[in-house]
């Protein structure tokens, strides 16, 4: 079956504009993840969402980051006003319920490189 | 706080060679989880293993090995006789049940950088 998409794969951006990063998870998965992959911080957690309760925002680093998660499938997340420390690799991931238990199912990624 | 150490940033070893990669985790819950995921060159992260905090038996599949000590906090990972297909990045990843943590959330350590020479 299909695995966790995302869209675009790289994104080059100037410093200042907005950007808007798409995953798509695997079909029927309740809980969707974004992490960011970068060499100073390695991978970190930014926002999870799990059903239809309100998201765990705990990890994001400003508030020129937001997500949202549209009818419990496919999420957007969205970076206002890019600054050069937001060049990084922006994962999603996807797992069957939020249970810790369950291991996470991760797309490609987005690279995204702020000018 | 749930942290994750993988002090190894970067192994070379030959072909057929044995490797094993360290990690050792810090967390308060008295349940958890912990992973092994592999990053090939392609980027995406692949899931290799999964073990509760309650389950201390050592597991093998294949070449590769996991080895859970909670008497050390550690969660080591074992390839035998290695390959060049191995090389890539490993991450080992802890996720908690406890008040306080956010259901699923894996924190990662920094990864090993394993390459195999032919």
């Amino acid at each position: 079956g299909a695995g966790v998409s995302q869209s675009p794969s790289n994104k080059v951006t100037e410093k200042g504009k907005d950007v808007e990063l798409r995953c798509d998870p695997i079909s029927g998965h309740t809980a969707l993840y974004w992490y960011r992959q970068s060499l100073g911080q390695g991978l970190e957690f930014l926002i999870y969402f799990q059903g239809n309760s309100a998201p765990d925002k705990s990890g994001l680093p400003s508030d020129r980051f937001s997500a949202e998660r549209t009818g419990g499938s496919v999420s957007t997340l969205t970076i206002q006003r890019t600054q050069q420390e937001d060049s990084a690799v922006y994962l999603c991931a996807s797992s069957p319920s939020g249970s810790s238990y369950n291991e996470q199912f991760f797309g490609p990624g987005t690279r995204l490189t702020v000018l | 706080a749930q942290k994750v150490t993988q002090a190894q940033t970067e192994i070379s070893v030959v072909e057929k060679e044995d490797v094993t990669l360290d990690c050792v985790y810090e967390t308060r819950d008295t349940t958890y989880y912990l992973f092994w995921y592999k990053q090939p060159p392609s980027g995406e992260l692949v899931f290799l293993i999964r073990r509760n905090s309650f389950d201390e038996q050592n597991e093998i599949s294949g070449r590769y090995s996991w080895n859970f000590q909670k008497s050390t906090s550690s969660f080591n990972f074992t390839i035998t006789a290695s390959q060049v297909v191995d090389s890539a990045v490993y991450f080992c990843a802890l996720s908690g049940v406890g008040r306080g943590s956010t259901l699923g959330r894996l924190y990662f350590g920094r990864g090993t950088q394993l390459t195999v020479w032919p």
